[in-house]
């Protein structure tokens, strides 16, 4: 079975600076990784994804995350945010057994001005 | 291209009452989920629809929870009775398929569930 650790529930930060979101997995199998975005009051929205090949990935908004396999880590990352990146962010794991999404708990980012 | 719909947003009920979530996916997405997202805490499966056939309810407590999808299409998920700890916010996703590959879930706004 699978499961994903996200360490930090909130990280605050100021506007311009970097940010690096942790997220930690296990699995006895291959899998496929994730992070998506929730806004207030929305939904979930894809940020990138992980599937195979480049263990960079980027995604929407500026946004990065490096596939770590010795590590089990797939920490997402922004070189400078913005006020608008104010959102929770969830990492979640899946595998090619049932492809069904397992998640963290989410960690919340709090962007100072 | 019209996203995933889900009504209502918002619902307050009493303990021992019974409600009632719907949700319409993306035109031609063939796998539907249900998610319970507690605050605090990430979404967790409820139940997976592929056409108007369940996959997996492994996780539903189907003493109190029920959830069709009669046409392959919309959904309803119904909560009879509610307790205090099905307050959460219940999310509906679609994706095209998942028998064999990877296939993006596309998310609906959710509904906002509060049991007093």
């Amino acid at each position: 079975a699978q499961s994903v650790t996200q360490l930090d529930s909130q990280v605050p930060v100021f506007e311009e600076a970097p940010v690096e979101l942790r997220c930690n997995y296990s699995s006895s199998v291959s899998v496929y990784l994730f992070w998506y975005v929730q806004y207030p009051n929305q939904g979930l929205q894809l940020l990138l994804k992980y599937l195979s090949g480049s263990t960079l990935v980027k995604g929407i908004n500026g946004f990065e995350a490096e596939f770590n396999k010795s590590q089990t880590s797939f920490h997402l990352r922004k070189p400078s945010v913005h006020i608008s990146d104010t959102a929770e962010y969830f990492c979640a794991v899946s595998a090619d057994s049932n492809y069904q999404l397992i998640w963290g708990a989410g960690t919340k980012l709090i962007i100072k001005p | 291209e019209a996203g995933v719909a889900q009504s209502p947003r918002y619902k307050i009920i009493e303990k021992r009452q019974s409600v009632a979530f719907w949700c319409n996916p993306i035109s031609g997405h063939a796998t539907l989920y249900w998610y319970q997202q507690i605050l605090g805490q990430g979404p967790k499966l409820l139940i997976q629809f592929q056409n108007n056939g369940v996959v997996d309810d492994s996780q539903l407590p189907k003493d109190r929870f029920s959830a069709e999808r009669l046409k392959g299409v919309d959904s309803t998920l119904k909560i009879q009775p509610a307790k205090l700890e099905d307050s959460a916010v219940y999310l509906c996703a679609s994706s095209l398929r998942t028998a064999s590959s990877y296939n993006e879930q596309f998310f609906g706004p959710g509904t906002r569930l509060t049991v007093l």
